[in-house]
């Protein structure tokens, strides 16, 4: 089952514009990550936050995380072409295994 | 590039064929684990392997099972393959770090097409 929900679930911008991506979840978390796909291949490591976490900051990432909420938003500023791709959200929960459950993703559309 | 590898990168079976699918980890890791994604939806979680032992597994029935071996790489095999088998598996490689966060490294994957 999927436990995070990204939204929206299609984004079109023109580029030079911020992109903004939105997550929820249903559990308790340890962190939670994002993650880049181009094209239906391998997933690209973006960032990841701690559940005691507020804000990072990577490049041109800025993710926020609201346990109170079960929310997360990921931030692409003054994006570019290059930017388009599928952005997933994924939480890991803990236990003895480090498994991440997913959300459906947020397909991203930059228009040069 | 994350350094880890995946083969074949497709594959056409058809119902009730069995397949293997390979998956070599980046170097100094010694988990990996399996996820299903289909078109249009998020990758799911199918197994995991740490130091060759299943370290937890999916809501996915026993017709899919795994290997790990002991330079980490590892296997996927699913039998009795039916039409929903029908997707892109990924094979993610990580080190478990004493905090319990970590990342973990995807490779390109194995488009599976069952008809």
């Amino acid at each position: 089952s999927q436990q995070g929900e990204e939204d929206p679930q299609a984004l079109s911008i023109q580029e030079g514009e911020n992109a903004t991506m939105n997550c929820s979840y249903k559990t308790s978390i340890n962190n939670l990550q994002w993650y880049r796909q181009n094209s239906g291949r391998g997933l690209v490591h973006l960032i990841l936050i701690r559940s005691n976490e507020r804000e990072k900051h990577s490049g041109r990432l800025r993710v926020t995380l609201d346990t109170s909420k079960k929310s997360s938003s990921l931030l692409i500023t003054a994006s570019r072409a290059a930017d388009t791709a599928s952005y997933f959200c994924a939480t890991e929960g803990g236990g003895s295994n480090y498994k991440l459950t997913f959300g459906k993703g947020t397909l991203l559309t930059v228009n040069p | 590039e994350t350094g880890v590898t995946q083969s074949p990168t497709h594959l056409i079976k058809t119902r009730g064929q069995q397949v293997t699918l390979r998956c070599s980890s980046q170097s100094g890791h010694n988990t990996v684990s399996w996820y299903q994604q289909a078109l249009g939806q998020g990758p799911q979680f199918i197994f995991q392997y740490y130091r060759e032992e299943e370290n937890g597994r999916g809501n996915f029935p026993p017709r899919f099972s795994g290997l790990q071996f002991p330079n980490y790489s590892s296997e996927l095999n699913v039998n009795a393959l039916e039409l929903d088998d029908s997707a892109l598996y990924l094979c993610a490689s990580s080190s478990p770090q004493a905090t319990g966060q970590e990342t973990q490294y995807f490779g390109p994957g194995t488009r599976l097409l069952v008809l």
